[in-house]
């Protein structure tokens, strides 16, 4: 079975500075997903930014990429000028494809705080 | 815009009653999930429904049970809530199958707004 470690249940980071999340996971898979999602306080779940394990080039999106390790399991959110709006729950995902759809399997998540 | 509602964002229960929560997407996705959030333990899959009246179990069903009569709506049901059952409960759906590179939609999970539930 998969599992998702965030080791940092909560971060602070000071507006317009940058801040790394860390995540490890564990899988036998060769073909997988990867994701960050945000949830801020309004509870709605935001994708951040999202993974191919196939692709060896790290994604970005704006001011926030990753850093994928895929030998070392790791897959690490760096978010650039951090503002307050970044203030959020962040939960890193692994995806299972399957068959008839996939599966999303969840770390615990890191409160990040961002002050001005 | 994909939009994926949840018929209450907070629902006071007591202890032995049925209790129905209801999602509904409407973007004919095929796939449609319930998770349960609690703290420290991140987004659990509770079941998934990859089709109508199909349904999957996924890492903690025990104590719910789901309906997926019509595609854009799957139910989740409490046949006897229990104060253990008090969480957030958030519910998704996605497109089957995968797409080509770049059609970053096709495997990317669309959450509701979250049903905080209590239990007393």
């Amino acid at each position: 079975a998969q599992t998702v470690t965030q080791s940092q249940p909560e971060m602070s980071v000071q507006e317009a500075e940058t801040v790394t999340l860390s995540c490890t996971y564990d899988t036998s898979e060769n073909n997988y997903y990867l994701f960050w999602y945000k949830q801020p306080p309004s509870r709605q779940m935001i994708l951040v930014i999202r993974q191919e394990a196939y692709k060896q080039q790290n994604a970005t999106e704006n001011r926030f990429s990753v850093n994928f390790q895929k030998a070392a399991k790791s897959f690490s959110l760096k978010i650039s000028d951090s503002q307050l709006g970044d203030t959020a729950m962040y939960f890193c995902a692994f995806m299972k494809i399957l068959v008839y759809g996939n599966k999303l399997v969840f770390g615990a998540g890191t409160i990040l705080r961002v002050k001005s | 815009d994909v939009k994926v509602t949840q018929s209450s964002r907070y629902l006071v229960k007591r202890t032995g009653e049925k209790v129905f929560l209801e999602c509904v997407q409407d973007m004919d996705h095929e796939n449609m999930f319930w998770y349960r959030q609690d703290p420290g333990l991140g987004l659990r899959l509770i079941y998934f429904s990859y089709d109508v009246k199909m349904k999957e179990k996924g890492d903690i069903p025990e104590g719910y049970s789901v309906s997926r009569e019509k595609k854009e709506r799957f139910s989740l049901i409490l046949e006897s809530a229990s104060t253990n059952q008090t969480s957030m409960y958030l519910c998704a759906s996605s497109l089957r199958r995968l797409g080509l590179a770049g059609a970053r939609s096709y495997n990317e999970q669309f959450f509701g707004p979250g049903t905080r539930l209590t239990v007393l």
